[in-house]
Order: C-alpha cells, then structure tokens, then sequence
C-alpha cells in the first residue's frame, strides 16, 4: 500500500486559497489519489478524486503532476464550515479494495 | 441523496457485553465496510463485505467481531465480550461497483459512538 505524507495541521483565514500537498512517492501505476474531508464526531465525506494531471469540481481541485509522487488539494476561498480533517488517500479502485487513512491534515480556518 | 445509516446513534454497554451495530448501506451498492475511529485518532479499516462475505478484515476485526447481512439492506457489526477498548465511534460506509474500476467515492454513515463502562 502506498503511504502517505501531509502536513498534520494548517491554518488559513476566510476567503484565503488554502492548498494542502500530499506526498505519495511509491504510488502504483493503477493507483487512485482520493481527498476525504471529516468534521467532528461524523463519517469521512469524499470530496475528490484523480489520476494525474488536474480534476476540478464543484468544491475543490487537485492538481497531479506528471510523477504522480504528490498532489495538492486546493480549496478556493475556505469559509469557517470548512474547519475539518482532510484525508489525502492513495486507492487501487477496482474491486472494492478498502480505503486506509492516515492522519490527515487539519485545517482550521479563522475568522 | 442516497445515504448510508447507522443505529444506534450512540450505545453505552457495560463490559464483557455484546453489542450489535447497525447500518444501512445504499441500496444499489454492493461493497459494505466498517471503520472506528477512537476518540483523537485516524480511521482504522476493521472489514470489508462482498457478495455476502467477508473480503478483507484488518488485524484488529478478531474473533471478537464479526458482520451479517441478515436481510437485502441490514449491515450488523456485531462485538462479543465488550473491552473498554472497544470504546469508539463506528462508521459503515457503502460503495458502488465500478465496471470501470475507477471509483474510489465510499458513503460513510453518521457513526455509532460505543462507549464501554
């Protein structure tokens, strides 16, 4: 399984970009790149997922470069609802295979 | 939208009880989880479901775990012999097949917060 690294906490303010980086250096060619998001005390919610290159969507985007060793969540103009963990997660999607978290990055985003 | 449900939404069992949790997952998805998550930790992967059994089960979903499909849309996580360190919140989570096997979207429920006295 592909292991990954992001930063454990970031802090951002209303309004700002925030861009949270991943780094999965033995990423295997099948292999997915998929963000969670949780908030306290609920279920992990997915919010994107890509292959390579760049995948926008109504909430965030996430850019993949040519190596696929990283990728970068980035999410526009945070407001304070998005104070949560996010997950960034490495899958091989066929199958069913389980989906396993690391620690997260948490973000807490300030007035 | 589609949404996955747990029951109950919190449980207090006394130790060495058996609990049994319960989930409904999306009707048309046909991979079933569950994860827990201790208070202030990561999602840990207890077991995966397909086809009416078990496909993957981590390290932590011992003998002391195990998970039915009694009915077409009940999903029960069932711990025998609970242990104070059972305490912890319980997602199910449901995902589609993908032909295509490109779909890593998973719904997770609410949770079930067990805490054992």
């Amino acid at each position: 399984l592909a292991k990954t690294t992001q930063p454990i906490s970031m802090d951002s303010y209303e309004g700002q970009e925030v861009n949270i980086t991943c780094s999965h250096n033995n990423i295997a060619t099948n292999d997915y790149i998929t963000w969670y998001q949780q908030f306290p005390s609920q279920g992990p919610r997915f919010i994107i997922q890509g292959y390579k290159t760049k995948v926008t969507n109504e909430v965030a985007s996430l850019f993949i470069p040519a190596d696929r060793k990283s990728s970068t969540l980035s999410l526009p103009r945070v407001s304070l609802s998005d104070t949560a963990v996010y997950y960034c997660l490495v899958v091989l999607p066929m199958a069913g295979n389980m989906l396993t978290f690391g620690g997260g990055t948490r973000l807490m985003v300030k007035p | 939208e589609p949404e996955v449900t747990q029951t109950p939404s919190h449980q207090v069992t006394q130790m060495g009880q058996e609990v049994i949790l319960r989930c409904v997952p999306i009707s048309n998805h046909l991979y079933f989880y569950w994860y827990r998550q201790i208070l202030g930790q990561k999602v840990e992967f207890l077991v995966s479901f397909y086809n009416n059994e078990i496909s993957e089960k981590s390290e932590i979903f011992d003998d002391q775990f195990s998970v039915e499909r009694p009915d077409g849309s009940n999903f029960t996580l069932k711990i025998r012999s609970t242990k104070l360190e059972d305490s912890a919140m319980y997602f199910c989570a449901s995902r589609d097949i993908d032909i295509r096997g490109m779909n890593t979207e998973a719904f997770f429920g609410q949770g079930t917060r067990l805490t054992v006295v």
